[in-house]
Order: structure tokens, then sequence, then C-alpha cells
């Protein structure tokens, strides 16, 4: 079946440090979805791709789409504390059962102040 | 607008009880989610309603666990009996229309089984 797969699991940074998450599907995505879970929170939708090849930014941010829909990657230029959390990516596929979310296990990431 | 209103926060109750969850999505969101967060893990999903019909429910342990949708608007997710190995936070979503659409999560409920 379909799987999304992340890397790091987990990621220590000095503040001022860059950060980068890997998120690698099994199969063509139609979609891919990022979200950030604070420590004791819930996940946080941060943002959708769709295109191949597709690059957004928020702030410090900047999400990528793979071209062949297969990967993608969340950096976050000059890490603050407040970037503490888990990242997320979650999948959706083309058709069928394959339309349903599927979400990696996650990036822990930890800022040293 | 509101968000997704989950209750209680917390519960912990002994091995073989039961517990029941509620969740009420964001009014108009057609598509609720329960999912299965174990520490350390990223959420895993339990049932997928589509208003008030069941279009997931794959990896929900059928013989302890039943959720239901019976209005399209507030759902209901029952562990009985409840094991160790269900202790978990339980979080609801919901979304506009398909599972592709942006999911909105609720605080969820932290079950401790004692």
């Amino acid at each position: 079946g379909q799987q999304v797969m992340q890397i790091p699991q987990y990621q220590h940074v000095q503040e001022g440090e860059d950060f980068t998450t890997y998120c690698n599907s099994s199969t063509t995505l139609s979609n891919i979805q990022w979200y950030k879970q604070r420590p004791g929170g819930h996940p946080v939708f941060l943002i959708q791709l769709v295109k191949s090849g597709e690059v957004k930014k928020q702030k410090r941010l900047t999400f990528q789409f793979g071209e062949a829909k297969k990967n993608s990657s969340l950096h976050i230029t000059a890490t603050q504390t407040t970037d503490v959390g888990t990242y997320f990516c979650a999948g959706s596929g083309n058709a069928g059962n394959n339309r349903k979310l599927i979400w990696g296990l996650g990036t822990s990431l930890a800022v040293n102040p | 607008e509101a968000g997704v209103a989950q209750s209680p926060r917390y519960k912990i109750i002994e091995k073989r009880q039961s517990v029941a969850f509620w969740c009420n999505p964001i009014s108009g969101h057609a598509t609720l989610y329960w999912y299965q967060q174990i520490l350390g893990q990223g959420p895993k999903l339990l049932i997928q309603f589509q208003n008030n019909g069941v279009v997931d429910d794959s990896q929900l342990p059928k013989d302890r666990f039943s959720a239901e949708r019976l209005k399209g608007v507030d759902s209901t997710l029952k562990i009985q009996p409840a094991k160790l190995e269900d202790s978990a936070v339980y979080l609801c979503a919901s979304s506009p229309w398909t599972s592709t659409d942006t999911q909105y999560f609720g605080p969820g409920t932290r079950l401790t089984v004692l």
C-alpha cells in the first residue's frame, strides 16, 4: 500500500541554524500537506502543495514538491525557539483508496537557544 | 469561526472499562476524522465519515472500538473494553469535503488506561 516516509526522525539544532525535513512517498501523490504539532498540542495545517515542482514560502519556511510528485521538503531558515515541534507531511494519491491522506511519522525539531 | 471541539480533554480509566469521546466539527464541514496518536508517533486514522456515512474504517479495531455520526454533525468514539495499549491522544479533525482538503484538528482527548 501507499507509504509516506519522513527523515530525519529527530533533529537538534542551535538557534539560527537551518533545518530541513524530507518526505518521500512510495507512489505518485496528487497533493501533499504539511502540519506542525507543538509539544502537547494538536497538528496545525501549514500548507498544501499540488503542482509538480511547486515551491511555496511562508516567511522563513520554504516548501517544495518534487517534479515527480513523490517527494517533498520543508526548509526552515535561521531557526527560532518558536519553531520547536514535530513537522508532519501527509499525502494523498490519485484515485480510489489512495485518495485518503497518509501521514508520515514526523520529524521532531528541537532548538537550543 | 469556532474550531473543532472535543471533550473530555483528559480521561483516566482502568483496563476493561469503557470510555466515550465526543467531537463537534467546524460548522458546515462534511468530513470528520478520528485519529489515534500514540506518544512519539504520527496520527493514525481510525475512521472517516462523510456526512453520516463511513468512508474509511479499515484501521478501526472493530472488536472494541465503535464510532457514530448519526446526524452528520457531531460524533462519538467509544472504546469497550479498553486495553493498556489504547493509551493515546484521540484527535478529531474535520474538513470541508474530502480528505484532500485541509484538516482542522481539535485539541484531542488524552486517554490513560491503567
